[in-house]
């Protein structure tokens, strides 16, 4: 089963709104959790490391203020899309590993976000 | 990161087996070598990891070379249900993963 679960599955909402994303590790705790966005056909595109307790680390090209990320504790992480407009619209994802050498990466089912 | 190319696309017919090669030529003694299956509007999902010679699970087998600058993903007896997007990752635990472009394959009846 999943054990990684994201929430909500996909959400439409007004340009000028702010969209929260949940990730939840099930079974395992998650000091480090990561979003990624995609694109149609494209792959997916790392957005930020989430780090339990502390700010999160953004990549390049990657708005802070405009995707706060929180991840107030070791099985949930959120996103939120502040003041979206229609570019924004994608497909979001997130992923946890557990702790261990080397364990695989599991993601969630992702979120498509739709902004009108 | 070590840096993976792998074939854009592939076709194939349903009972085939299918084989999937990914170079990472840059690979550090650390890493481990990791596939993905990825499905529209889906989260990628694990597939199988290894670190060197060959592993075997109940879904694909992976095949790494002596030299480890190379991995191939061999799914055995394809079904359309495979169609689908297959990512080759390299890295240790502690790396953030960046996914490239991956294998989009694609099952024909």
């Amino acid at each position: 089963g999943a054990v990684v679960s994201q929430h909500p599955s996909r959400v439409i909402c007004k340009s000028g709104t702010s969209v929260k994303i949940e990730c939840r590790s099930l079974d395992f705790q998650a000091t480090t959790m990561f979003w990624y966005r995609q694109f149609p056909k494209k792959s997916l595109m790392l957005m930020a490391t989430s780090n339990e307790g502390s700010k999160a680390t953004y990549e390049q090209g990657v708005e802070k203020d405009k995707f706060l990320i929180n991840h107030a504790s070791l099985t949930l992480s959120t996103l939120t899309v502040t003041s979206a407009h229609p570019e924004d619209s994608s497909f979001y994802i997130c992923s946890a590993r557990r702790q261990g050498n080397n364990s695989p990466l599991h993601f969630g089912n992702g979120t498509r976000l739709t902004v009108t | 990161l070590a840096k993976t190319t792998q074939p854009i696309s592939m076709d194939s017919y349903e009972g085939q087996e299918v084989n999937i090669t990914c170079s990472h030529n840059n690979i550090a003694t650390n890493d481990y070598i990791t596939w993905y299956q990825q499905f529209p509007s889906q989260g990628p999902r694990f597939i199988i990891q290894g670190y060197k010679t060959k592993v075997t699970n109940e879904v694909a087998s992976l095949f790494i070379p002596a030299d480890r600058k190379s991995s191939t993903l061999s799914l055995p007896r394809v079904s359309l249900s495979d169609t689908a997007v297959y990512y080759c990752l390299v890295g240790t635990g502690d790396d953030k993963i960046i996914f490239g472009k991956g294998t989009r394959l694609h099952i024909l009846p």
